[in-house]
């Protein structure tokens, strides 16, 4: 069964300094890596994603994240935080095969300090 | 991208009653819909797959007589809490899959909070 962790609950940064998200997956085969952002009170918006190709994907908001398969992990990374990104990070794991079942991680919420 | 949108984004209801929250693809069709929800401070939890013009997937645990999920056409799928009661209170999203290959992506529904009261 494929699962996800993110091992921080909250994170605080200070706006303007770097951002590095932690996720890591368990899966049998080559997963699909998904992270998603949630607003208080909303649906979730992907960031990026993560099939195949190169390991380094860019998302949007200035998002990156790299895939390291040696070390089962999917970490979010940006590198000036701005206050806007404060909210709450899912990483996720989904299966191939013709459904997007896709099990997501405990979330890392994002506090950003001026 | 492709937008899902679910109705109503808030619902507050008298313990007993039904309670029906639609989720619309409204640019693509998605022949697989999925529900979702998500307690205060904790993760999405799958609670079933909608498949168009067939029953619904439920994953284990989740009650199908209570949570009762109908997938008509391409573009909505319906997710009814019957006899609602307090403890059903909570944050319901859905999602909706373009595409039927592996690549395909999921989009989001805005959520809808239900409270019973």
């Amino acid at each position: 069964a494929q699962s996800v962790t993110q091992p921080d609950i909250h994170i605080t940064v200070s706006e303007g300094a770097s951002l590095e998200l932690r996720c890591n997956y368990s899966y049998g085969a080559t997963p699909y890596l998904f992270w998603y952002v949630q607003s208080p009170g909303q649906g979730l918006q992907l960031l990026l994603k993560y099939f195949s190709g190169d390991t380094l994907v860019q998302g949007i908001k200035g998002f990156e994240a790299e895939f390291k398969r040696s070390q089962s992990s999917f970490n979010l990374r940006k590198p000036s935080v701005h206050w806007s990104d404060a909210a709450e990070y899912f990483c996720a794991v989904g299966s191939s095969g013709g459904y997007q079942k896709v099990t997501f991680g405990t979330g890392t919420k994002l506090q950003v300090i001026p | 991208g492709a937008v899902v949108s679910q109705h109503p984004s808030r619902v507050i209801c008298k313990s007993g009653t039904s309670v029906k929250i639609e989720c619309r693809s409204l640019d693509f069709q998605a022949t697989t819909m999925f529900w979702y929800r998500q307690f205060p401070k904790q993760s999405l939890m799958l609670m079933a797959t909608s498949n168009e013009g067939s029953k619904a997937t439920y994953e284990q645990g989740v009650e199908k007589d209570k949570f009762l999920i109908n997938h008509a056409s391409l573009t909505l799928s319906t997710l009814t809490v019957t006899s609602a009661h307090p403890e059903d209170s909570s944050f319901y999203i859905c999602s909706a899959a373009q595409g039927e290959t592996g690549a395909g992506e999921l989009f989001f529904g805005e959520g809808s909070r239900l409270t019973v009261l």
